[in-house]
């Protein structure tokens, strides 16, 4: 049972537009959930968390929006860089218990 | 660099074999977290470490794998027995602790012929 779903395995987007990547989850114990990037041959690099308490948070280009009722997430990535073209993992974990469990991905495509 | 460790980058090796991969953790990092990846899927988490105890090992898929900490650092994962289907890219995590990020190694490439 997929606890982290991402359903689109990859997505193209013009460079200079806005990059929609969408995770839902089904454990309503998770309050914790974070977006990593992955290049091919390296380790996923942490790129943006929110906390259940918050249902926004910006950091540069990347804002992570949360809604709770519907348990899913987004992270909003505006402007769109070839540079941003990688594998997206949405990730969540309780609180209290450190386990994060990861999405299949997203495999980002930004177009020059 | 200042990233969490990981080695060897690549190691190929016959069914039936023993094998160890080592990670070691961002200075300072309590926490200390093993996943396991197969091609088009994310990370599956095997096991995670609170300082030298392990303090969730449901991930790991059977008696084969063992993992300790002996010094609440460096982390060695280990594989008994190997089967073609232990192959996978093994990755490790370190955090400062709860609802931290976790940060990647680049992981050990594992290849059973």
């Amino acid at each position: 049972d997929q606890q982290v779903k991402q359903n689109s395995p990859s997505l193209s987007v013009q460079e200079g537009r806005i990059s929609i990547l969408n995770c839902d989850y089904t454990n309503s114990m998770f309050d914790y959930f974070l977006w990593y990037k992955k290049y091919p041959a390296e380790g996923p690099t942490f790129l943006i968390s929110i906390s259940s308490i918050k249902d926004k948070n910006e950091d540069g280009r990347f804002t992570v929006f949360l809604n709770k009722s519907a348990k899913h997430l987004s992270l909003h990535i505006v402007p769109s860089q070839p540079g941003d073209s990688a594998v997206y993992f949405c990730a969540a974990s309780r609180s209290s218990y450190d386990k994060v469990i990861f999405g299949p991905g997203t495999s980002l495509s930004v177009i020059p | 660099g200042a990233g969490v460790s990981q080695t060897p980058s690549n190691k190929v090796t016959e069914k039936g074999k023993y094998v160890e991969l080592r990670c070691d953790p961002i200075s300072g990092h309590t926490a200390l977290y093993w996943y396991r990846q197969s091609l088009g899927q994310g990370p599956e988490f095997l096991i995670y470490f609170q300082g030298t105890g392990a303090a969730d090992d449901s991930g790991l898929p059977n008696d084969r794998f063992f993992a300790v900490r002996p010094e609440g650092s460096v982390s060695t994962l280990k594989i008994q027995r190997t089967e073609r289907g232990d192959s996978a890219v093994y990755l490790c995590a370190s955090s400062l602790g709860n609802n931290q990020p976790q940060h990647f190694g680049d992981g050990t490439r594992l290849s059973i012929l």
